[in-house]
């Protein structure tokens, strides 16, 4: 069974542009969140998508966007890249139901690694 | 912000020993679960663990769970070099209704030959 895809796996942008990052999660899984990494602020969460609709969102600007597709695809856009947008962005998928006791594992790819020069 | 924090944040130890890394977190929760790191690549599922659960095992791994604390801790016996990583706990929140995970900053273990 494949685990959580994400591509590209390495991108380099200038400030300004827009980026967007794409995730592909396990077979069967219909939820999948986005979370940015950096070495000052750690893992954060930025929004998480279940059946296509967005279930949750972080704290972070009106520039961090997502979406996801009939076949729980994902894809989160960054557009007018700053500096301090340069990160590892990491996707996550679960099955995303929540039940009587709420317990999905939730498994993550290798993550997109973005520059922002 | 960080929901919580891991404690050390640093651990060395030589192989065979066992590591213990602790986490603390602050709202209530639906469950916990702990990740690995190697260095530039993405997180690895260790364990789950329910908030109606007080300790699990898988291999060399023991987790436990203190609700009333708001704590958890990791223990992974007889470590091997290959274990030397960044351990991550990560909570869901009960509030909020998904599957948002809130972690804290990781220990960093080195396990030296």
């Amino acid at each position: 069974k494949a685990g959580v895809t994400q591509t590209p796996r390495y991108l380099i942008k200038t400030r300004g542009q827009q980026v967007t990052l794409s995730c592909s999660p396990i077979s069967g899984h219909r939820s999948v969140s986005w979370y940015q990494q950096t070495p000052g602020q750690g893992l954060q969460f930025l929004f998480e998508y279940f059946s296509e609709t967005q279930r949750n969102k972080g704290n972070f600007p009106g520039r961090f966007s997502g979406r996801q597709f009939s076949n729980s695809r994902s894809e989160m856009n960054v557009s007018t890249l700053e500096l301090g947008d340069s990160a590892l962005y990491l996707c996550a998928s679960s099955l995303g139901l929540r039940g009587l006791a709420p317990g999905n594992t939730i498994y993550f790819g290798e993550g997109s690694w973005l520059t922002v020069v | 912000s960080q929901q919580g924090e891991e404690d050390p944040q640093a651990l060395s130890i030589q192989e065979g020993e066992n590591a213990t890394m602790n986490c603390s977190y602050k709202t209530s929760i639906n469950n916990l679960q702990w990740y690995r790191q190697n260095s530039g690549r993405g997180l690895v599922h260790l364990i789950l663990i329910r908030s109606n659960e007080r300790e699990k095992h898988s291999g060399r791994l023991r987790v436990t769970l203190d609700t009333s604390k708001k704590s958890s801790s990791l223990l992974i016996t007889a470590s091997r070099a290959a274990d030397t990583a960044s351990y991550f706990c990560a909570t869901n929140p009960t509030q909020g209704g998904s599957e948002k995970l809130v972690f804290g900053k990781g220990t960093k273990l080195t396990v030296n030959p």
